[in-house]
């Protein structure tokens, strides 16, 4: 079993581009929730995406879109990058939406720097 | 106040000693209480997990919570080089995880 897998492994942008990153999930695993992870902080919860809907938001603005496949994989956009969005972005994979139990998996991140 | 306060260290132990690394919390809704732990350039995973007062042990992990007082712990027994990582407290409440901003530990040998 891989794990949670994301891709790509880094990611160098300039100023007002749109990126996509992208997560496969734990196999059996249905729920993808994304973070950001600013240097020297914790995650930050965007949003969690399950049955192909987002099921809960965090505090990001709409700048900050994803989708969730019928395999499960989803995608993670961020459009007009500003020089605060670099960050590690993590993806967690988990099972019928449960954050709060001990099947939450965490993929090793896209590290993202906007120049 | 932040919802969550946790020292990010970072904290330099040698090997052997016992850890303690403690986060406060002001949110009196959080549910589950859990411990995760980062090494460098990978994704946090899951090292204890819990939901009531008292004390949970795994091996050389204890995690602790007292609810009255909002203040989770989790201790570590006879550190290993191999514990130098960045250890995060994270919280759930209404389907979101929060995390506190990690403590840096270096176990030296």
């Amino acid at each position: 079993d891989a794990g949670v897998t994301q891709s790509p492994t880094h990611l160098i942008k300039t100023r007002g581009q749109q990126v996509t990153l992208r997560c496969s999930p734990k196999s059996g695993h249905d729920t993808v929730s994304w973070y950001q992870q600013a240097l020297g902080q914790g995650p930050q919860f965007i949003f969690q995406y399950y049955e192909e809907e987002e099921r809960q938001r965090g505090n990001f603005p709409d700048r900050f879109s994803g989708h969730q496949f019928p395999n499960y994989s989803s995608e993670l956009n961020v459009n007009a990058l500003l020089l605060g969005d670099s960050a590690l972005y993590l993806c967690a994979s988990s099972l019928a939406g449960q954050l709060h139990t001990d099947t939450q998996y965490f993929g090793p991140g896209t590290r993202l720097t906007v120049l | 106040q932040k919802e969550v306060e946790q020292d990010p260290g970072p904290l330099s132990v040698p090997e052997g000693a016992i850890v303690s690394l403690n986060c406060t919390y002001s949110n009196s809704a959080f549910q589950y209480f859990m411990w995760y732990r980062q090494y460098s350039r990978k994704g946090p995973e899951l090292l204890m997990y819990t939901y009531s007062s008292g004390n949970k042990e795994d091996g050389r992990f204890t995690a602790q919570v007292d609810k009255s007082s909002k203040y989770i712990s989790l201790f570590i027994r006879d550190s290993q080089p191999s514990d130098s990582a960045t250890y995060l407290c994270v919280f759930y409440n209404t389907d979101k995880l929060i995390f506190g901003t990690g403590t840096r530990l270096q176990v030296f040998p």
